[in-house]
């Protein structure tokens, strides 16, 4: 069965600091992947997604991910967190059954130190 | 502003009462799929329509369903509700031209709050 497991439903980091969001995945074909964004009380909103044209993946805001096949990895990195990225994060891929059927991992809430 | 609205914002009802969420699509997208958010299940994916037609179908319960019409709108129906149905119902749309693709971007609605007491 395809799934997706973000390591770590919390994660704090001090302002400018690394953040890492971990994701790893399951998927038995060629998988779309993707990140989204939710702020309190808000839709989600895309940050990047695979597209299998790069491994290297830029979003908005400053994040990437990078696509690692052999270990079945998507994390979601920004070089200096900044107060305004303190929001939950979710990792998705997305299975191509005649439709497309989203799975989302858990979650990870993103907090942002002073 | 995603382009895609959902009503009612909030809806409170009682359970075994029948509700319809509404979802207007983002001009020009063809492709409505609607989730779940909930705190004990997460993110769940109910069901994807593309043009009309049913394409993909998730974690949906017998009590829901939903329908696309004509003009691309798509309306949720959940049923006989219980307590275990309040959560966040998000709408979201893609383009989809040609059936859509994989990669497709999905444009998440604010969402429709239902709490049932």
């Amino acid at each position: 069965a395809q799934s997706v497991t973000q390591l770590g439903s919390h994660v704090s980091v001090s302002e400018g600091a690394l953040v890492l969001l971990r994701c790893n995945y399951s998927s038995s074909v060629p998988p779309y992947l993707f990140w989204y964004v939710q702020y309190p009380n808000q839709g989600l909103q895309l940050l990047l997604k695979y597209t299998s044209a790069a491994t290297l993946v830029k979003g908005i805001n400053g994040f990437e991910a990078e696509f690692k096949k052999s270990e079945t990895s998507f994390h979601l990195t920004k070089p200096s967190a900044h107060m305004s990225d303190a929001a939950e994060y979710f990792c998705a891929v997305t299975l191509n059954t005649g439709g497309f059927k989203t799975i989302f991992g858990a979650g990870t809430r993103l907090f942002v130190k002073a | 502003d995603s382009g895609v609205t959902q009503t009612p914002k909030h809806l409170i009802t009682a359970t075994g009462q029948r509700v319809t969420l509404r979802c207007s699509p983002r001009s020009g997208d063809l492709s409505v799929y609607w989730y779940q958010q909930s705190l004990d299940q997460g993110l769940q994916f109910l069901i994807q329509y593309y043009n009309g037609e049913e394409r993909a179908k998730g974690n949906i319960l017998e009590r829901f369903s939903a329908q696309q019409f004509p003009d691309l709108h798509s309306e949720l129906n959940l049923s006989s509700l219980e307590l275990g149905d309040s959560a966040l119902y998000f709408c979201a749309s893609s383009g989809g031209v040609a059936g859509g693709q994989g990669t497709d971007t999905q444009y998440f609605g604010p969402g429709t709050r239902l709490t049932v007491l």
